[in-house]
């Protein structure tokens, strides 16, 4: 079955830490992105990465950090500089062509202890 | 600046009971308008995707439609298993989306 698979289902982050949520796919798709969703908000971009090494920050990346290494995988870092880090986040992929769709896992809810 | 506005926040509807809601966008070189199924604690759902206006889609009970500065999706004769949170996107030409705060819907049997 293709998709993408995103790991764990919940996560519990104490003050201080580092850590790390992941996204992987076998779409074959070229880009993926990284949302936060929280209460009553729409999605707002973290990082979005349209090729394998390369990526871009979206509107809200401060605390966090992303790397691209392969095309199946864009693992997301949440660093101790986010101060607020309690949310939802969604991982997505899509075709790189204009007009294709982007697709989305299951979401990864993060809880501060 | 791109962006897009979803109404209302939230419809209750009965069982039956047809209605529409409603995205209104601006965007740089529209690329594609999304529409989602959002279920409490999941992903989104890919529902449609629509290109140009005057292009419409349908799928079981749900219709969406186009204009050049906003869309609609029709829910006819909606069950209980249509509640979910609705969301809608646009896609520019730097291939950046932009979601819409969604619309939660609620069906009563």
């Amino acid at each position: 079955d293709g998709g993408i698979t995103q790991s764990p289902k919940y996560l519990f982050r104490k003050e201080g830490q580092n850590v790390t949520l992941s996204c992987e796919q076998n779409l074959n798709h070229d880009a993926m992105y990284w949302y936060r969703q929280d209460p009553g908000q729409g999605l707002r971009l973290i990082y979005y990465s349209q090729i394998v090494n390369d990526f871009q920050k979206g509107d809200i990346a401060e605390g966090y950090s992303v790397s691209r290494e392969k095309k199946e995988s864009f693992p997301l870092t949440v660093t101790s500089a986010q101060k607020n880090p309690t949310a939802f986040y969604l991982c997505a992929s899509s075709a790189a062509g204009a007009g294709e769709t982007q697709y989305f896992g299951p979401g990864t809810r993060l809880l501060v202890l | 600046e791109d962006q897009v506005t979803q109404s209302p926040e939230a419809l209750r509807l009965q069982e039956g009971e047809s209605s529409s809601l409603n995205c209104s966008y601006t965007v740089s070189g529209l690329r594609g308008l999304f529409w989602y199924r959002q279920d409490p604690g999941k992903g989104p759902e890919f529902l449609f995707t629509l290109y140009s206006a005057g292009e419409e889609k349908e799928k079981e009970r749900l219709k969406a439609t186009l204009t050049k500065k906003e869309s609609f999706l029709h829910i006819t004769a909606p069950k209980p298993e249509d509640s979910a949170t609705y969301l809608c996107a646009v896609r520019n030409n730097f291939n950046k989306f932009y979601f819409g705060s969604g619309t939660k819907l609620n069906v009563k049997p």
